[in-house]
């Protein structure tokens, strides 16, 4: 099983500053990995796969990065319809497994 | 416009079993890889499930022997039925969709379950 480990638990950004989030795998994750955006009563929302592809319906201002254990979520100037709580993900092997989460918050 | 609309959830006994439900419109869930998804409130996902490439299922540890996800493509729903349910396995179940392998860009709203005397 591959463990992710995400840092910061909670992340405190004023509007329009830069947050950058990371998600440590136990093992390499060549390019299954995938970043999600949940708002409280909403299902998660997909933001990031293959480590740095965005959707077509996802902001440029969303960006991941990273390679073999150490992956970045980066948003580079907040909105307030950001802050939420951010999860990884890989699909690299059974069984699919996902971050515990970082908790975007106003400063 | 996709949607994924999960029933059948609710408050059952220890040791009870229930069937979740999840209809699609919007896509197919023969072309679709599949897949249960949980919730404890207030706490983070967990991958429960997935069906992918005709009728291959996967499952958690934690699950495996007591769930069993299969899908109806005439009726394009895709069901999970749950047995010898836990205190543990009490949870929002949300149904996800992909057409790539295994990141969800579609889900349901989810669908509570809360299994308690």
């Amino acid at each position: 099983e591959i463990i992710l480990t995400q840092s910061p638990a909670t992340l405190s950004v004023s509007l329009g500053e830069r947050a950058t989030l990371s998600c440590r795998a136990s093992q390499t994750v060549p390019k299954q990995l995938a970043w999600y955006q949940q708002k409280p009563g909403q299902a998660p929302r997909l933001l990031i796969y293959g480590i740095s592809t965005r959707p077509t319906d996802i902001p440029a201002r969303f960006s991941g990065s990273g390679s073999g254990t150490e992956f970045t979520l980066t948003i580079s100037s907040l909105q307030s319809e950001d802050f939420a709580v951010y999860y990884c993900q890989q699909y690299k092997i059974w069984p699919l497994t996902f971050g515990g989460g970082t908790k975007v918050e106003i400063k | 416009e996709v949607h994924l609309v999960e029933t059948g959830g609710g408050l059952i006994q220890p040791g009870g079993s229930l069937r979740l439900s999840c209809a699609a419109s919007g896509l197919s869930i023969s072309a679709n890889y599949m897949a249960w998804v949980r919730q404890v409130p207030g706490k983070g996902l967990e991958w429960v499930s997935a069906i992918f490439n005709g009728a291959n299922t996967s499952y958690v540890d934690s699950v495996k022997g007591r769930f069993t996800i299969s899908r109806d493509n005439s009726k394009n729903t895709l069901y999970l039925q749950m047995n010898s349910l836990r205190a543990e396995d009490t949870a929002v179940y949300y149904c996800a969709a992909t057409l790539r392998w295994l990141n969800f860009d579609n889900w349901g709203q989810g669908i509570l379950v809360t299994v308690s005397s």
